[in-house]
């Protein structure tokens, strides 16, 4: 079975702050692990992949596998980052895609 | 392109009644995948299609079931709607199921209350 845990429903930082959003996911097989945003009155969309490396937005995320983590990172919050996010896991073979229950960030000014 | 688009966005229903979302992927999207958004719960998996045929299926009651048709377009219909049925539902769909980008479009969502 896969399962991604977010343990922090809320999260609030202030402008310029560290941030750092907890994800960890339990899986057999390898996993493929995803960052959704959804922005107030948006609709959900994709922030960053595992498998692309890349920084979004000043966001990073680094797989760990011996922990089965997938931590998503900001060294200096904007207030504009104030969203929900959501961690998910793929299955590749299967095509489902689990999601946390999200975790509401809010950057004060 | 456009995006995924679900009908209707708003509705209000009462216990027992039924209620029929589609779902219009994105242009050459063949995967569909339904979710139930809650503030208390989050994003709960429903089922996900492809090619007309429901590969996955979550951890809900047979009250709810979907379909898909051969232009990839996705229904899911809840029967005799309970309170606790409130929710956003979300469809999202993607290129196929085994492809490597994995990434997955969202629509707006279907508002559902029930009274």
């Amino acid at each position: 079975a896969q399962r991604v845990t977010q343990p922090e429903k809320l999260l609030s930082v202030f402008k310029g702050a560290p941030v750092e959003l907890k994800c960890n996911y339990s899986y057999s097989g390898s996993p493929e692990l995803f960052w959704y945003v959804q922005y107030s009155r948006q609709r959900l969309q994709l922030l960053l992949r595992h498998i692309s490396r890349e920084s979004i937005k000043g966001f990073t995320a680094d797989l760990n596998k011996g922990e089965t983590s997938f931590h998503l990172k900001k060294p200096f919050a904007q207030e504009e980052d104030s969203a929900m996010y959501y961690c998910a896991l793929r299955n590749t073979n299967a095509g489902k895609s689990t999601f946390g229950d999200g975790t509401t960030l809010t950057v004060k000014p | 392109k456009a995006g995924v688009t679900q009908t209707p966005r708003y509705l209000i229903k009462t216990r027992g009644q039924q209620v029929t979302l589609s779902c219009s992927p994105i242009s050459g999207h063949r995967s569909v995948s339904w979710y139930q958004q809650t503030p208390g719960q989050g994003l709960q998996f429903l089922f996900e299609y492809f090619s007309e045929t429901q590969r996955n299926k979550g951890n809900f009651p047979g009250r709810f079931s979907g379909r898909q048709f051969s232009n990839s377009r996705s229904e899911m219909n809840v029967s005799t709607l309970e309170l606790g049925d409130s929710a956003l539902y979300l469809c999202a769909s993607s290129l196929e199921p085994s492809n490597p980008s994995g990434e997955l479009f969202f629509g707006e969502g279907s508002r559902l209350t029930v009274l």
